[in-house]
């Protein structure tokens, strides 16, 4: 059984580009969510996905977007790339929001420069 | 707001030894409180997930308990080996639905 996928695993860009990171769920999971990790803040939760509604939302700016797909693929847009977006950007799948094990993929790790 | 706090940050251990690693959380009114296991610039491994009406979850050489009331989680890892040197994390879920983490502890098996 695959685990969740992340795409792609290291990024460079530039201050003020935009990126789109890309999450495959476990096969049979509606529930995505992202998590932004960085050595001063720790796990950051940005967003939580379920049949393509976005569920909850964290304390980032509105630069941070995302979406799912109606093969509960999803992804996440960060506009205007500022120094500070540069973090371990992972995603969690899960059977459904509330209460099941989370499981995490290996990261996309965003530098900007 | 929930708030997890992991103590110690950093542990060093030889190995064979038993170790206990601590979690504990502000907020009682959670769904369940997940383990993970972190090794460098990689993802999270699921190691143990407790649901809030267990006391304690066992995988292999570990061991989990989770005290609701008090807001506590201990992780038990018997007789270490260097393999288990990682970052491990607690997370809590509560009604909120997000997973709300600890900074984690550093764990480094001596061999």
């Amino acid at each position: 059984k695959a685990g969740v996928t992340q795409t792609p695993r290291y990024l460079i860009k530039t201050r003020g580009q935009q990126v789109t990171l890309s999450c495959s769920p476990i096969s049979g999971h509606r529930s995505v969510s992202w998590y932004q990790q960085t050595p001063g803040q720790g796990l950051q939760f940005l967003f939580e996905y379920f049949s393509e509604t976005q569920r909850n939302k964290g304390n980032f700016p509105g630069r941070f977007s995302g979406r799912q797909f109606s093969n509960s693929r999803s992804e996440m847009n960060v506009s205007t790339l500022e120094l500070g977006d540069s973090a371990l950007y992972l995603c969690a799948s899960s059977l459904s929001p509330a209460n099941t094990e989370a499981f995490f993929g290996q990261g996309t790790r965003l530098t900007v420069v | 707001k929930q708030e997890v706090t992991q103590i110690p940050a950093a542990l060093s251990v030889p190995e064979g030894e038993n170790l206990v690693l601590n979690c504990s959380f502000t907020d009682s009114a959670i769904y369940n409180l997940q383990w993970f296991r972190q090794d460098p610039g990689k993802g999270l491994t699921s190691l143990l997930l407790i649901q809030s009406s267990q006391r304690e979850q066992t995988s292999g050489r570990l061991n989990a308990s989770l005290d609701k009331s008090s807001g506590r989680s201990t992780l038990y890892i018997a007789a270490s080996q260097p393999g288990d040197s990682a970052t491990y994390l607690c997370a809590v879920q509560g009604g909120s639905e997000k997973l709300v983490f600890g900074k984690g502890t550093k764990l480094t098996v001596n061999p």
